[in-house]
């Protein structure tokens, strides 16, 4: 998983509780990305960072925040979890996102379960 | 609106045998084309890249071929094996202002019997 982490493996929380995720890489990538996969959905990007405290938002940035304090880390968090945010999460990195074809590494994924 | 249409949505085939999976997009202005192979419980994992001038690209046992005037790419799997029992995802890349962006089709599961 070239060097990318996630935490929590698994969660399952209750909703309107906040959740933390948090992505841990290597490889001292620029980029840093959150998606989420759903069944009948490809891979949506919710947030992404090109640096430290540089964040923009995806498709799906609703009801989730980020932030990047170093390299190396990015937290996604959801402040008050619904059940529609029940998902499986990966982080995703990269060291270019200019025009061409560079290369995303993806994490192992963390499944988060809102009842 | 920038859309990846994959086909078929699942498939079984006995282990040694080949089988070609397909992708149609609509995404514009097109920068580059992906086939990610993801196991189940794990995260994708990059097979190909390729460019609008490269019409076929192979790694291993997967070769895969992109028609960029019909939009369409194909990712053929020779003597298959139950490794290669995952999701294949195709993954079309455009511009915008610059920056390449991703839009996720999703997915065929292709299941290798014994």
């Amino acid at each position: 998983d070239a060097g990318i982490t996630q935490s929590p493996r698994h969660k399952v929380t209750e909703t309107g509780t906040p959740v933390t995720l948090r992505c841990h890489q290597t490889e001292n990538h620029r980029y840093m990305y959150w998606y989420r996969q759903d069944p009948g959905h490809g891979l949506r990007l919710i947030h992404y960072s090109y640096g430290v405290k540089d964040t923009d938002k995806g498709e799906v940035s609703d009801g989730y925040s980020v932030s990047r304090s170093k390299t190396e880390d990015f937290l996604l968090t959801l402040e008050s979890a619904t059940s529609s945010q029940t998902s499986v999460y990966f982080c995703a990195i990269s060291e270019s996102r200019r025009t061409g074809a560079y290369e995303q590494y993806f994490g192992p994924g963390t499944r988060l379960t809102v009842t | 609106k920038n859309q990846v249409e994959q086909s078929p949505q699942s498939l079984i085939i006995l282990e040694g045998k080949n089988c070609t999976l397909q992708c149609n997009y609509t995404v514009s202005p097109f920068s580059n084309l992906r086939w990610y192979k993801q196991d189940t419980g794990r995260g994708p994992v990059s097979l190909t890249i390729m460019t609008f001038s490269e019409n076929t690209k192979s790694n291993g046992r997967y070769t895969a071929t992109l028609d960029a005037d019909t939009k369409q790419s194909s990712l053929h799997i020779t003597a298959s094996q139950l490794s290669d029992s995952a999701s294949y995802i195709c993954v079309v890349s455009f511009h915008r202002s610059g920056y390449s962006t991703l839009t996720f089709g999703k997915g065929t599961m292709l299941l290798v019997s014994p």
